[in-house]
């Protein structure tokens, strides 16, 4: 079976710090990968999804990055942070084969800023 | 760009009642999600629906999408504690990667 890790689960950072988030999937391949960021109780915002390997589309310009450095790893990643990137992160996979693109979510990571 | 309207926003009711929470768009999706979330966890797939009219029932929880592929509701028979949690909807559209995520309806069953 399919399985998604993501992690830290919890993070506090100095603003101006640097972050990297991860996020691994097993039991698949060649996944859709995607991060999204979620303010509290509410939905959830697209930041980036992949593809494939080094494929990488952003949807909203911001501090953020992501890398893909292998077909099961996705990578969220930050120079400086801002007082802004506070949230909780949610990392996804969905199976490329599927018309319907159900997603499959890990139990994210609440990251506070100070 | 694709917008998901979830009404209401907050709903708090007593156990065993019935609700029904809506899922609204201006924009057709090819099929369409519901998610449940608990807090500090990631959502987990209820159901997709994926052909307009079509009805899906989860035990207590039927599910509907609309004729035209715009909307879609959520009804909950004789709602328990274990119902309380986050509502997401969430669209494809046909030949995208991406879903579109409702604004959410947070549920509160009250013992």
């Amino acid at each position: 079976s399919q399985t998604i890790h993501q992690w830290p689960a919890t993070l506090v950072q100095p603003v101006g710090s640097p972050l990297s988030l991860e996020c691994t999937v097993e039991g698949t391949s060649n996944p859709n990968l995607y991060w999204y960021r979620q303010a509290a109780g509410r939905g959830l915002q697209l930041l980036f999804y992949s593809v494939g390997i080094g494929q990488i589309s952003s949807e909203v310009p911001q501090n953020l990055s992501a890398s893909r450095p292998q077909d099961r790893q996705f990578i969220l990643s930050s120079k400086k942070l801002l007082l802004s990137d506070s949230g909780f992160y949610l990392c996804a996979w969905s199976p490329t084969w599927s018309g319907h693109q159900p997603q499959h979510f890990g139990d994210g990571t609440r990251l506070s800023i100070l | 760009t694709q917008l998901l309207e979830q009404s209401p926003q907050f709903l708090s009711i007593q156990e065993g009642e019935n609700l029904t929470v809506y899922c609204n768009s201006s924009s057709v999706f090819s099929s369409l999600q519901w998610y449940r979330q608990e807090p500090g966890e990631g959502p987990v797939l209820l159901v997709t629906v994926v052909t307009g009219g079509e009805v899906k029932k989860l035990k207590r929880l039927t599910f509907q999408f609309g004729d035209a592929r715009k909307d879609s509701s959520l009804h909950i028979t004789a709602a328990q504690p274990g119902d309380t949690g986050l509502y997401l909807c969430a669209g494809a559209s046909f030949g995208n990667e991406k879903l579109t995520f409702g604004t959410g309806t947070r549920l509160t069953i009250i013992p």
